[in-house]
């Protein structure tokens, strides 16, 4: 099976820009889903697709992806922001397994 | 309103077997794809499993062979049979609705947009 590998924590100031990065083979072939995790919560989908967000989801979020790294973008992050992130895509050894990424604190400042 | 509701969670000796249910309730969980994802006490998401549209099932390799992914479609729910339990199956254990959101040249494009509360599952002697 494949690893989806993030940096553990980063932080950012209210209103500024963060880039969260998630590396893996598997993103050679497929797009990253993202998710949002709050203590105590249900993970909520922000990310999917190429650049796409779900209803609801503030145009803050944004995707991209270069290579064997999928890079999720929050500007002007927020308060309410403050989770922890997690990039899912399917497995790269051509089973249809999925894998999520290790997750990254987002600390907002 | 499109919600998923789980149960059947709780504490279980080693070697022991549980099985999860997952409610849906404004869509059809036999017309998705649908995962089980499971998140042990202060680690990350780790998906388990996956049952098709079509019915073919999928698993994690920590799980193969133990585990069983099935759905009722007269109940609209979907289930998780956990035998040979370990302790580090403990976890809490979320079901989603894996929709499939588009297609485009590089081919179908998912996510998990629906999620249950979680069912907490504690394999403990």
């Amino acid at each position: 099976s494949s690893e989806l590998t993030q940096d553990p924590a980063v932080s950012v100031a209210l209103g500024q820009t963060v880039r969260i990065t998630c590396q893996g083979d598997s993103l050679r072939s497929y797009y990253a889903s993202w998710y949002q995790q709050k203590p105590g919560q249900a993970p909520v989908l922000v990310i999917y697709g190429k650049n796409n967000r779900p209803s609801g989801i503030p145009d803050r979020f944004s995707g991209s992806s270069s290579g064997n790294t999928a890079s999720l973008t929050i500007t002007g992050a927020q308060a309410e922001d403050e989770a922890d992130y997690y990039c899912n895509s399917r497995d790269s050894s051509g089973n249809p397994n999925y894998v999520f990424g290790t997750g990254t604190k987002v600390t907002v400042l | 309103e499109v919600q998923l509701v789980e149960s059947g969670g709780g504490l279980i000796q080693p070697g022991g077997s549980l099985r999860l249910s997952c409610a849906a309730s404004g869509f059809t969980v036999s017309s998705n794809y649908m995962s089980w994802v499971r998140q042990a006490p202060g680690k990350g998401l780790e998906w388990v499993s996956v049952i098709y549209s079509g019915g073919s099932t999928y698993y994690a390799d920590s799980v193969k062979g133990r585990f069983t992914i099935s759905r009722d479609n007269s109940k609209n729910t979907l289930y998780l049979q956990m035998n040979s339990l370990r302790a580090e199956d403990t976890a809490v254990y979320y079901c989603a609705r894996d929709r499939l959101y588009y297609y485009d040249s590089s081919g179908p494009h998912y996510g998990m947009d629906v999620w249950g509360q979680g069912t907490t599952v504690t394999v403990s002697s």
